[in-house]
């Protein structure tokens, strides 16, 4: 069974830096692109980054772009999401999902999503 | 970025009534590379539909979509209690990937 789980959310204050994992399982991983989405309190989805099987390519939304890095570690089952400069909004609960779609593009959906961790940036 | 804005944002329908959710894009979705997703209560979000109208694993036949370009159509045949949720579209043909706003579906 194809798996994805997420931890590291928590409290942090704005100007502050997290770090998120994503542990997955039940295929192989290393061919899969990886991807964070977040969903703010009683709002929306918004995807955030994605990272390529081998790690060599990312990318990010605009509105986090510069602030979070995205990485993996193949030999771990890993995805991970560095968060800095953390603003009030960018409180939300961060979801980890496998990219399915055309290898190679950006071209994904998300199959499946981890529960989410929630991260609360807050004074 | 493709902005996609679904209709209505709640339906109030009773078991057994078809529902059907309205997905429109700011441009035209290449490839038809749009999804849909249900998400319940403290749950994550569950895919259901790729490629505009391909079933996802082990999603009932109740579950239908269709559409090309600029439009598309989740319908649910007929309501089952379990399928009170929101549904949310999303492209997946143009950077960044985009999501719709949701539609609840709530029982009347």
């Amino acid at each position: 069974e194809v798996q994805v789980l997420e931890s590291g959310g928590g409290l942090v204050q704005p100007g502050g830096s997290l770090r998120l994992s994503c542990a997955a399982s039940g295929f192989t991983f290393s061919t899969n692109a990886m991807s964070w989405v977040r969903q703010a309190p009683g709002k929306g989805l918004e995807w955030v980054s994605v990272i390529s099987g081998s790690g060599g390519r990312t990318d990010y939304a605009d509105s986090v772009k510069g602030r979070f890095s995205i990485s993996r570690d193949n030999s771990k089952n890993m995805v991970y999401l560095q968060m800095s400069s953390l603003r009030t909004e960018d409180t939300a609960i961060y979801y980890c999902a496998k990219d399915r779609g055309i290898s190679g593009t950006w071209q994904y959906f998300f199959d499946p999503w981890g529960q989410g961790t929630l991260v609360t940036v807050s004074s | 970025e493709i902005v996609l804005t679904q209709s209505p944002g709640t339906l109030s329908l009773s078991p057994g009534e078809r529902a059907i959710f309205s997905c429109r894009a700011s441009q035209s979705v290449t490839s038809s590379y749009l999804a849909w997703y249900q998400q319940k209560p403290g749950q994550a979000p569950r895919l259901l539909i790729y490629g505009a109208s391909s079933r996802a694993t082990g999603i009932p036949d109740r579950f239908s979509g269709s559409g090309s370009g600029t439009d598309f159509t989740l319908t649910i045949s007929r309501l089952e209690p379990e399928d009170f949720a929101v549904y949310y579209c999303q492209q997946y043909g143009n950077s960044p990937r985009t999501f719709g706003q949701g539609t609840k579906v709530e029982i009347k």
